[in-house]
């Protein structure tokens, strides 16, 4: 079974301040992980993966996100937010045995102020 | 279509009735997810589509709800006496289907389904 905590349903946080969107995963097998952004009436679009290569995953955006296997983490950050970064912020794992579904966060919504 | 397609994006519907909700995936994708959106409630799964084989209805709230892949292309949802927390966005995606379940998933725009 899996399943993805996203800590802090909002974050707020100033214009060219540091993001740190939190994501902890349970999974019985060494996951794939996703994290995906949805606009105000859009759907969801992905940002970045973990698929076991390299665990400081870089995304678009200028996101990037480090797989940390003994904190069973996978914490999005970007150094200086813009106003447009202002969405929601979806954390989601799937297993690498067989075909399986993505299992998603709660999510976490993002607020840039001026 | 360049990506996923949904259809109607916006739904009102009397509480009792039916609907269908119509996902058009990207041409080639073998695997279609269905999601709902709820305030307050993240993504919850529905049902998975891979190829030929039976889909994973795990998740699917009561026997109201079904769903349907003609073709292995497009999916219909239906949603059967509806009832007022069926109210959320449903969300179609469709991936490459890898058995290793590293592809990306794209997603279509959802359908706003309120039910008065």
């Amino acid at each position: 079974a899996q399943s993805v905590t996203q800590l802090g349903s909002h974050v707020s946080v100033s214009e060219g301040a540091l993001v740190l969107l939190r994501c902890n995963y349970s999974s019985s097998v060494p996951p794939y992980l996703f994290w995906y952004v949805q606009y105000p009436n859009q759907g969801l679009q992905l940002l970045l993966k973990y698929t076991s290569a390299a665990t400081l995953v870089k995304g678009i955006n200028g996101f990037e996100a480090e797989f940390k296997k003994s904190e069973t983490s996978f914490h999005l950050t970007k150094p200086s937010a813009h106003m447009s970064d202002a969405a929601e912020y979806f954390c989601a794992v799937s297993s690498p045995r067989g075909y399986s579904t993505l299992t998603f966060g709660k999510g976490t919504m993002l607020l840039v102020s001026p | 279509g360049a990506g996923v397609s949904q259809s109607p994006s916006n739904k009102v519907t009397e509480k009792g009735k039916d609907v269908e909700l119509r996902c058009d995936p990207i041409s080639g994708h073998t695997a279609l997810y269905w999601y709902r959106q709820s305030l307050g409630q993240g993504l919850e799964f529905l049902i998975y589509f891979q190829g030929n084989s039976a889909p994973d209805k795990s998740g699917l709230p009561s026997d109201r709800f079904s769903a349907e892949r003609t073709g292995g292309s497009v999916s219909t949802l239906t949603i059967q006496r509806t009832q007022q927390e069926d109210s959320a966005v449903y969300l179609c995606a469709s991936s490459l289907g890898s058995p290793r379940g590293n592809t990306e998933a794209f997603f279509g725009q959802g359908t706003r389904l309120t039910v008065v």
